[in-house]
């Protein structure tokens, strides 16, 4: 199958500052991941797509300068939350992209990472 | 913009009971439909999706989906339900027409908690 990792699983930190974290795709290749937020018990909000290569596309709403995405291999993303506030804590979820050659690719999501800001 | 409404927060059945999640979506264009299970600490697991073709899907550990084009609909059954399949539920859609080469990202419904009584 398609594995995703995410590290850290957890994360606690101070508010005032960055914790980048991992989004891996084991096993393939993945040219676009996407970034999701998950607030207790409320759905999945996509943050941005993160393609290798180039520049994420943020959604409406989310801050490109706070929340940094950088795609620089096929299988890695990683997300930066930059000065880091107690309402950024939430549970950010990965996903990334297996084209299966048709018309939607197949997305395998990571475990989450939990963040906390104090 | 696309939307999914899951209109239950939460679905109780009894064991070997069928069940049902219902989600209806909203979207230009054709829809892709998926169903994702999250059970507690782990990250989202792919059931089934709907792309085109027949209208009844089916997906992992005996469930499957109907769309329903003119009802928008695309609920999730299970002829007869286990303890172990206890969890939350999210619907998501993706437009059918996009720029993007077949990769965007996901809109999810708020989820439904399916509770399963022994």
């Amino acid at each position: 199958g398609a594995v995703v990792s995410q590290h850290p699983s957890w994360v606690i930190c101070k508010s005032g500052t960055s914790v980048k974290i991992e989004c891996r795709s084991l096993d393939f290749q993945a040219t676009t991941m996407f970034w999701y937020r998950q607030f207790p018990k409320q759905s999945l909000m996509l943050m941005a797509t993160s393609n290798e290569g180039s520049k994420a596309t943020y959604e409406q709403g989310v801050e490109k300068d706070k929340f940094l995405i950088n795609h620089a291999s096929l299988t890695l993303s990683t997300l930066t939350v930059t000065s880091a506030h107690p309402e950024d804590s939430s549970f950010y979820i990965c996903s990334a992209c297996r084209l299966a050659g048709g018309p939607s690719c197949e997305q395998f999501f990571g475990p989450g990472t939990r963040l906390t800001v104090l | 913009a696309q939307s999914v409404a899951q209109p239950e927060d939460q679905v109780n059945v009894a064991e070997g009971n069928p069940l049902t999640v219902k989600c209806t979506y909203s979207v230009s264009g054709n829809p892709y439909l998926f169903w994702y299970v999250q059970y507690p600490n782990r990250g989202l697991q792919f059931l089934l999706k709907y792309i085109t073709g027949d209208n009844l899907v089916k997906g992992s550990y005996g469930f499957e989906a109907e769309f329903n084009k003119s009802q928008t609909s695309f609920h999730l059954k299970k002829p007869s339900a286990l303890v172990s399949d206890s969890a939350l539920y999210f619907c998501a859609v993706r437009g059918g027409m996009n720029s993007g080469g077949g990769a965007d990202g996901l809109t999810f419904g708020k989820g439904t908690h399916l509770i399963i009584q022994p």
